[in-house]
Parts: structure tokens; sequence; C-alpha cells
């Protein structure tokens, strides 16, 4: 059974702070992606990575940064947290089959 | 780049009724379409998928439909339960050329009253 979990449920930080995700996934699966979930909006792609060291932006990187230096831990860096990026964070991996797994969410609220 | 619209937002049935989710894409090239459903506190979980090759795809209650010519694709859910009660994404991919990218719709609230 795949397993993603991801370091924190909740997080409080401040504005400017530096924050890190974390990701981890069992599966040995390529594929691995973050993305933000705000209410009317869905999910949307901050960044993926479909090996190690590689990494491509989704569809909102502005703000953000990834690293990806094992196979199986994939990271979201907020390099100066500001309160627009109060937000749910998912993470998800995938293998061969396309079928994304997620793990439990973080949420992240900055003051 | 891909775009995926969804609709209702919101869906409000009684149990045992149907329930309908629409969702049309823009990328002619996809042709992988998930939904994903998730429950409150929860992540989402893929429930059912089709890929463009086939135009329908059943699992016990859940079926989704693919026209591919007009680039929309739906889930019905038959005979709703309580536990249906969800938010439910779709979604679209390019499939094994895109790394697994997935597009997601806005999503929608489904809420079924006993």
């Amino acid at each position: 059974d795949v397993k993603v979990t991801q370091s924190s449920r909740y997080l409080v930080k401040r504005t400017g702070e530096k924050v890190f995700l974390e990701c981890v996934q069992d599966m040995d699966h390529e594929n691995m992606f973050w993305y933000r979930q705000d209410p009317g909006l869905g999910l949307r792609l901050i960044y993926f990575s479909y090996d190690v060291k590689m990494k491509e932006k989704g569809d909102i990187p502005e703000g953000y940064s990834v690293s990806r230096e094992k196979k199986e831990r994939f990271s979201l860096i907020l390099e100066s947290a500001s309160t627009n990026q109060t937000s749910m964070y998912l993470c998800a991996s995938s293998g061969l089959t396309d079928t994304q797994y997620f793990g439990p969410g973080t949420r992240l609220t900055v003051l | 780049g891909e775009n995926v619209e969804q609709h209702p937002s919101t869906l409000s049935v009684q149990e045992g009724d149907s329930a309908v989710i629409k969702c049309t894409y823009s990328d002619s090239a996809s042709n992988y379409f998930p939904w994903y459903k998730q429950e409150l506190g929860k992540r989402p979980q893929l429930i059912i998928d089709i890929r463009s090759n086939v135009g329908e795809k059943k699992d016990q209650r859940i079926a989704v439909t693919l026209n591919k010519t007009a680039k929309h694709f739906s889930l019905h859910i038959t005979e709703t339960q309580p536990e249906d009660s969800a938010v439910y994404f779709c979604a679209a991919s390019k499939g094994g050329t895109s790394y697994g990218k997935l597009t997601f719709g806005q999503g929608t609230i489904l809420t079924v009253h006993p």
C-alpha cells in the first residue's frame, strides 16, 4: 500500500520566515508533486519532479522553490513566507500507472 | 497549457438520487481523466479514471463518461448515500508523456441529505 507522509499537519510561521515542508513516499515513485489547495480554486500545481535533482515549474511557482536530493523525498521551500501563502499544501507521488497518491496535507498559516 | 473547468461548484441531493458532475478540458492531447474524492479533513483519493480509448467506465455505483470530440467528461453517482458527501475533483493529463502531471478542476462539494 502506497504511503505518502508529510512532515507536519499544522504549521504556523511569521511573515518573512523561511519555511520547509517535507514529503516522503515509500513506493519508489519517479514523480512527485506539490500542490496548494484553496477553497473554490481546486488543487493548483506549484512544482513537480520526475527524477532526483530534476524539477519543473507548475502553474503557480512564484515564491516557492523545491529540492529533491533523494528519490523518496521532495521538499517545498518558501524562501520568505507571506500571508498570501497561507493555505493547505498537499504532496503527491505517482509511478507508471499515472495514479497520484496524496499525503495528508500541511495546513500552513503565515501571520 | 491545459485548462479544466468543473461544474457545478456545489451539488445537493437527497439520498437515493443520482448526482452528475461535469468537466471540460482544453488540450486535445489529454488522454487520461481521473476523478478524486476528498472527504472532510482527509487526503484526495482516486475513485475512478478513464483513458481516451474508451467512452465509459463503471465501478458499482459510479461511472465516468468521456466525449473526446466535445472535450468533456462526467462523473455519475447513482443511488447516492450520505457517505458519498465529499469534494470531488476531476483532472486531465497527457499520460506518460507528461511525467504524470495532472491539471485539476475547481472541485464540486457534494452533499447527500439523508
